[in-house]
């Protein structure tokens, strides 16, 4: 079964320092992975995927995220974090059917000033 | 852009009642999800359509009816109320399947208490 895992609940940063926040993924065939951010009291917003080419994607606010298949992960990663990137943030992965998104626990990133 | 508009925001419900929560989507997509989000769980999958008068069972299904009589609309009925479906429930759309990679695009959430 598709899954992705965050093992870390919680990531802690200062402002201007470099972020990654981690996401390691299980599935059958071809991975269509994802990155969704979660503001306060609001609904998740697109940050960035990755389907097939550069392992290296970037996506929006300046984060990117590497994919790497032999160790099975997809870390999000921003070089100068700010103080308005504190999220939730969420991975995910298409189910096997194609017909939905599976999504990790979250990690909730707090960036200190 | 409205894109997805969920209703109502909020709302309480005494056990063993019952509610509709209504979703409206304006891109034209054919698919449509109800997720909830708990702490520390995450999101789950509620129950998803692929189109127009068909829905399917998504992670955790029980408790709750769906229908998607109208392509931009999808709606989600918690026929008896239990406090363990006290959660925030997301609306989804996504233009077509994940295959080619498409976005899901999220309504602002509806908080839902039971007691």
């Amino acid at each position: 079964a598709q899954s992705v895992a965050q093992p870390e609940d919680q990531v802690n940063v200062a402002e201007g320092n470099p972020l990654t926040v981690k996401c390691t993924y299980s599935v059958s065939g071809n991975p269509y992975l994802f990155w969704y951010v979660q503001y306060p009291n609001r609904g998740l917003q697109f940050l960035l995927k990755y389907i097939t080419g550069d392992n290296l994607v970037k996506g929006s606010y300046g984060f990117e995220a590497e994919f790497n298949k032999s160790q099975t992960s997809f870390h999000l990663k921003k070089p100068s974090a700010l103080v308005s990137d504190s999220a939730l943030y969420f991975c995910a992965v298409r189910s096997p059917a194609g017909t939905a998104l599976i999504f990790g626990k979250g990690t909730t990133l707090s960036v200190s000033s | 852009n409205a894109g997805v508009t969920q209703t109502p925001k909020f709302r309480v419900l005494k056990t063993g009642q019952s509610m509709t929560l209504l979703c409206a989507q304006d891109m034209n997509h054919e698919y449509m999800y109800w997720y909830r989000q708990d702490p520390g769980m995450g999101l789950r999958l509620i129950h998803y359509s692929v189109g127009e008068g068909t829905t399917a069972k998504g992670e955790v299904p029980d408790g709750y009816n769906v229908s998607r009589l109208k392509k931009q609309n999808f709606l989600l009925g918690l026929e008896s109320a239990a406090p363990s479906q006290t959660s925030v429930y997301f609306c989804a759309s996504s233009k077509d399947t994940f295959v080619s990679g498409n976005t899901i695009y999220f309504g602002e959430g509806s908080w839902l208490t039971v007691v």
